[in-house]
């Protein structure tokens, strides 16, 4: 079974910092994708950036990035000059990728991350 | 063009009846899933809907099912509610069967007392 483990229950960062959330998965299968999502607290999911496990490259969005280290199993997600509004839950997300359904998405705990002015 | 729409966004039902959620998913989309999110349990999958027919089902005893329609919006029912029901239950739209990009609703907020 596929399992997401998120170490950080709670994180703040000062405004204009950068702040790395962690997550560590386990699967023994080599054809997956994983997810950042953002929840506001609007509650609305909110996709924040997305790494195919055959890329090797790190998926950047603006001032997101991850470190995906596929040996060991982690998926970090790095955030940029952090801004008020990034203040959310962040859950880290896996699926598997056979016949490419995204319907077994399997999710971490969730990091709450606050940014202070 | 409009997001994924759950409704009602609120609910309080007493233990012992049952309840029906609604999600219409993005206009063209065709793939739709439910989760049910709890502090002690986290993010759940629940089931996938794909061309009116149920394609995943997660870990969950039968009174919970669903189904979808043809225009592709999508229920899900509720027998029998228990405490633990008490939830926010997420519906996600995807443009087809394989996207790997979901998009979720705003939740509604399950109350069982």
């Amino acid at each position: 079974a596929q399992t997401v483990t998120q170490s950080q229950p709670e994180m703040s960062v000062q405004e204009a910092e950068t702040v790395t959330l962690s997550c560590t998965y386990d699967t023994s299968e080599n054809n997956y994708y994983l997810f950042w999502y953002k929840q506001p607290p609007s509650r609305q999911m909110i996709l924040v950036i997305r790494q195919e496990a055959y890329k090797q490259q790190n998926a950047t969005e603006n001032r997101f990035s991850v470190n995906f280290q596929k040996a060991a199993k982690s998926f970090s997600l790095k955030i940029s000059d952090s801004q008020l509004g990034d203040t959310a839950m962040y859950f880290c997300a896996f699926t598997l990728n056979y016949g490419g359904s995204q319907g077994n998405l399997i999710f971490g705990k969730g990091t709450k991350l606050s940014v202070k002015p | 063009k409009a997001g994924v729409t759950q409704t009602p966004r609120y609910l309080i039902k007493t233990r012992g009846q049952q309840v029906t959620l609604s999600c219409s998913p993005i206009s063209g989309h065709r793939s739709v899933s439910w989760y049910q999110q709890t502090p002690g349990q986290g993010l759940q999958f629940l089931f996938e809907y794909f061309s009116e027919t149920q394609r995943n089902k997660g870990n969950f005893p039968g009174r919970f099912s669903g189904r979808q329609f043809s225009n592709s919006r999508s229920e899900m029912n509720v027998s029998t509610l228990e405490l633990g029901d008490s939830a926010l239950y997420l519906c996600a739209s995807s443009l087809s069967w394989g996207s790997t990009e979901a998009f979720f609703g705003q939740g509604t907020r399950l109350t069982v007392v």
